[in-house]
């Protein structure tokens, strides 16, 4: 049981460059989510999906776009990159509000992180 | 959601017991208390969460104060490994985890 795999995990890219940030869950998880980490920060949601389907904007969605392919992945891309989004990305999944104890589902589950830093 | 406040920092020696304290005055009556680190470069850890009463797992212990507007959770025994940041949430049950607010916790420095 893997949980939740980000890939890639270190990533240079150079200013106007795009890349997607690749995230997968093995937990059967409904609920989605892509956060930013600048250094001595908290985490910032970029964008979440509710359920397969569905996504919303979080507090921090300008230059980026997502995409739930299945119930089980979701990317994150950056169309032009900017330095502005150097940083460490991770994704995370919560059981959300499918089956399952109604208090456990908000834990969310991060994976390891990509660190992308825009030259 | 409730909002919470923690202290920036704090310290523990080594096999003593960490208490990281959180306020969440207004919290209201169906939000539970969540609890979270984050060890250097990796991603946030789930430890352990409760409505009113005291919890406890393998990894801590959560008091709540009977009027819920604080809590604390409990390292019993800290190690050098458990130096981290520890994010106190304040989350309604059920709601899937839509938009959880991580804030800029309690940097815990365990010192041998």
């Amino acid at each position: 049981n893997a949980g939740v795999t980000q890939t890639p995990k270190f990533q240079v890219l150079k200013t106007g460059q795009s890349m997607t940030l690749q995230c997968a869950q093995d937990m059967n998880h409904n609920s989605m989510y892509w956060y930013r980490q600048d250094p001595g920060m908290g985490l910032r949601l970029i964008y979440y999906s509710a359920s397969e389907g569905t996504t919303d904007k979080g507090e921090v969605p300008n230059g980026y776009n997502v995409s739930r392919l299945n119930k089980r992945e979701f990317s994150l891309r950056l169309e032009s990159a900017a330095p502005s989004q150097t940083s460490v990305y991770f994704c995370a999944s919560t059981i959300g509000l499918g089956s399952g104890t109604v208090n456990r589902k908000n834990i969310q589950y991060f994976g390891a992180g990509t660190r992308l830093s825009v030259l | 959601d409730a909002k919470t406040t923690q202290p920036t920092s704090m310290d523990c020696a080594e096999g003593r017991a960490a208490n990281l304290p959180c306020n969440h005055s207004t919290i209201s009556g169906n939000e539970y208390v969540y609890w979270y680190r984050q060890i250097h470069s990796q991603g946030p850890q789930y430890i352990i969460h409760g409505l009113k009463n005291n919890e406890t797992n393998e990894m801590a212990s959560l008091i709540i104060t009977e009027d819920r507007k604080s809590s604390t959770l409990i390292l019993p025994h800290a190690t050098l490994r458990d130096t981290a940041v520890y994010y106190c949430i304040v989350r309604v049950a059920g709601t899937g985890g839509f938009k959880t607010i991580f804030g800029a916790g309690t940097r815990l420095f365990v010192k041998a």
